[in-house]
């Protein structure tokens, strides 16, 4: 089955600076790749995802970045806010079938005012 | 929508008892599955179901049930509750593949307590 891990499992950033999150999967087959964020005490919340034929995918502030040869793909959260401290989640999809989803350990990224 | 629901939000239980966490999605949804998280262990998968009368086992499912009767409902039943089984639940579900869109969805959680 697929296995996804994470890193790093905690980061702190100063507030305005950017932050990278890297995750790498083991099936090839795998072909779809959603961030999550969580914040505490809720469920987690999608809050970008990137298919195997898009190498990057933008959404204001965030960005997912996914290189297919070498198995792994980033987030990247640019112009760091307060709001944005929270626990994020990287998955990957296997298809064919069974198309379970399957999670990294999670970032707990922390902004520093 | 209500979108993904659970309760109890809270449950404490004796080592021996058993229990059912309710799961509950008003988007039609084909796929519904059922996570525990622990500390250090991110999200994983106990059982999934990808329609109705159709489940299989994920990741951990030890010591834990699941029927899928109708597609709106997915309980998680815990047979005989061990101090292990202490963990926050997190239930899921997503349209399915031939919707055109792998977003999945959760609800906001039960945490569950063992003695």
């Amino acid at each position: 089955g697929e296995n996804v891990e994470q890193h790093p499992s905690t980061l702190s950033v100063q507030e305005g600076d950017s932050a990278v999150i890297k995750c790498t999967y083991s099936d090839s087959a795998s072909n779809y790749f959603p961030w999550y964020k969580q914040e505490l005490g809720k469920g987690p919340q999608l809050i970008i995802d990137i298919r195997s034929n898009v190498g990057e995918k933008k959404d204001q502030r965030i960005a997912v970045t996914l290189n297919k040869t070498a198995k792994h793909f980033s987030l990247h959260i640019t112009e760091t806010q307060p709001e944005d401290s929270a626990v994020y989640f990287c998955a990957a999809l296997e298809p064919f079938g069974n198309e379970k989803l399957t999670f990294g350990t999670g970032t707990r990224l922390t902004i520093i005012p | 929508n209500a979108g993904v629901t659970q309760t109890p939000k809270f449950q404490v239980l004796k080592t021996g008892q058993s229990m059912t966490l309710q799961c509950a999605q008003d988007m039609n949804h084909e796929y519904m599955s059922w996570y525990r998280q622990d500390p250090g262990m991110g999200l994983r998968l106990i059982h999934y179901s990808v329609g109705a009368g159709i489940t299989d086992q994920g990741e951990v499912p030890n010591g834990y049930n699941v029927s899928r009767s109708t597609t709106e409902d997915f309980p998680l039943r815990l047979l005989s509750a061990a101090p292990s089984q202490t963990s926050v639940y997190f239930c899921a579900s997503r349209p399915g593949a031939r919707y055109g869109t792998d977003t999945q969805y959760f609800g906001p959680g039960t945490r569950l307590t063992v003695l």
